[in-house]
């Protein structure tokens, strides 16, 4: 089956701990995201990548890092500047088809920092 | 910039009856891409349509119906014949894209609960 894989489910740290969330995706998508959703808000955009070895900050970039050295995998690494981590978070993957482009999204991870 | 206003937080109706979740977008740009997302308690994004900013025809797919009218920068989603299993929390979502270098603008969600 085809599809994009967040793991763990449910994550739980320390204060001042990194802490790094998994993506990985076998749809041969060429663009990966990483999204930040909280309670009663919409979606924000933390880092995006179109191609191996390159990514871009999205709105919310500050205490997060990201790599791309495989099309299937983006892993967001959650640093402890990041001021409130505690949060769910999505990733996404997407493919230029027929000049069309749709974002296809993880089922995400929940993010408890204490 | 751009920007999705969905101004119902929360919106709950009795099974079978019809509801319209209302989405207003903003964006200087004459080319753009909306969408509409489903969020169950599961928490992954479902995805339900995309329309072109030079596309305002009308769609309907099953229960499901979209009205896209660009003089009032609205994009709006209605379900006909509700059902339990429509309660989620539903995203329209904006992108002016690049043909490459594609931003999803979200709005808040509206959070739908359908009373059996």
């Amino acid at each position: 089956d085809g599809g994009i894989t967040q793991s763990p489910k449910y994550l739980f740290r320390k204060e001042g701990q990194n802490v790094t969330l998994s993506c990985e995706q076998n749809l041969n998508h060429d663009a990966m995201y990483w999204y930040r959703q909280d309670p009663g808000q919409g979606l924000r955009l933390i880092y995006y990548s179109q191609i191996v070895n390159d990514f871009q900050k999205g709105d919310i970039a500050e205490g997060y890092s990201v790599s791309r050295e495989k099309k299937e995998s983006f892993p967001l690494t959650v640093t402890s500047a990041q001021k409130n981590p505690t949060a769910f978070y999505l990733c996404a993957s997407s493919i230029m088809f027929a000049g069309r482009r749709e974002q296809y999204f993880g089922p995400g991870t929940r993010l408890t920092v204490t | 910039a751009q920007k999705v206003t969905q101004a119902q937080t929360e919106i709950s109706v009795v099974e079978k009856e019809d509801v319209t979740l209302d989405c207003v977008y903003e964006t200087r740009d004459t080319t753009y891409y909306l969408f509409w997302y489903k969020q169950p308690p599961s928490g992954e994004l479902v995805f339900l349509i995309r329309r072109n900013s030079f596309d305002e025809q009308n769609e309907i797919s099953g229960r499901y119906s979209w009205n896209f009218q660009k003089s009032t920068s609205s994009f709006n989603f209605t379900i006909t014949a509700s059902q339990v299993v429509d309660s989620a929390v539903y995203f329209c979502a904006l992108s002016v894209s690049n043909f490459g270098n594609e931003k999803l603008t979200f709005g808040t969600g509206t959070r739908l609960t359908i009373i059996p």
